[in-house]
């Protein structure tokens, strides 16, 4: 299997709510990403976990909420968004690597976010 | 720091060739390049590690410069599925595992 799953493929949701997106892998790769993209513009990296341990934050605000409860699971926890967090969110996985490694990574095929 | 890519769109025609280039002013451990077609996530293509190791497609063959801090793409007697957004990501030497990506570059092939 080397594919990344997301889910949902699209999601509305009020300034309001609390919603979830979901990322799964079964490539045995420890190391996952959450990455945010606008229309026409390159995916701008959110969050990364290694070994299920957040490692980076890109200051990220706080109304993304990141969670990885296994090594093949990522989820991204929404809460309180404004209109502007509109746009796709992308999963991405891979060897976490060390030294002289490839860790080109896998992308999910993302979730469409609009915040009404 | 974001990579800078040129050109920023190209138009050919089938079977001509192209060469998308990205640039950093930091120094790189690795270059990634991938491309996205229109809805679609972006789909690994190439990586170059400092040194010179590679790994990437059969068709599409790319160079790191490391002197210079700079990668080019080479695509070459293009097909119409070349079309889309190509995109370089760039990893710093700092053991900080993570890809920059560069603005982009439109590339889309006609008949």
């Amino acid at each position: 299997d080397t594919e990344v799953t997301q889910t949902p493929k699209h999601l509305v949701m009020g300034m309001t709510n609390k919603k979830s997106l979901k990322c799964e892998q079964h490539m045995g790769h420890r190391a996952m990403y959450w990455y945010k993209q606008k229309a026409k513009k390159p995916p701008e990296l959110m969050f990364v976990y290694s070994y299920e341990k957040l490692s980076i934050n890109e200051s990220v605000p706080s109304r993304f909420s990141p969670e990885c409860p296994n090594s093949s699971l990522l989820n991204l926890h929404l809460h309180a968004l404004q209109p502007e967090d509109s746009a796709l969110y992308l999963c991405a996985s891979s060897r976490p690597g060390g030294s002289r490694s490839y860790n080109e990574q896998f992308f999910g095929p993302g979730t469409r976010l609009t915040v009404l | 720091q974001q990579p800078v890519q040129s050109p920023q769109a190209v138009i050919l025609r089938e079977g001509e060739d192209a060469v998308i280039n990205c640039s950093s002013s930091k120094a790189l451990y690795s270059v990634h390049w991938y491309r996205q077609k229109h809805g679609e996530a972006p789909v690994f293509l190439m990586i170059l590690l400092k040194g010179g190791e590679q790994k990437g497609h059969e068709k599409i063959s790319a160079s790191f410069n490391e002197k210079k801090q700079q990668s080019s793409l080479y695509l070459t007697a293009s097909q119409l599925s070349y079309s889309g957004t190509y995109f370089c990501g760039t990893e710093m030497g700092t053991g900080r595992r993570a890809l920059t990506f560069g603005s982009g570059t439109r590339l889309q092939v006609q008949p």
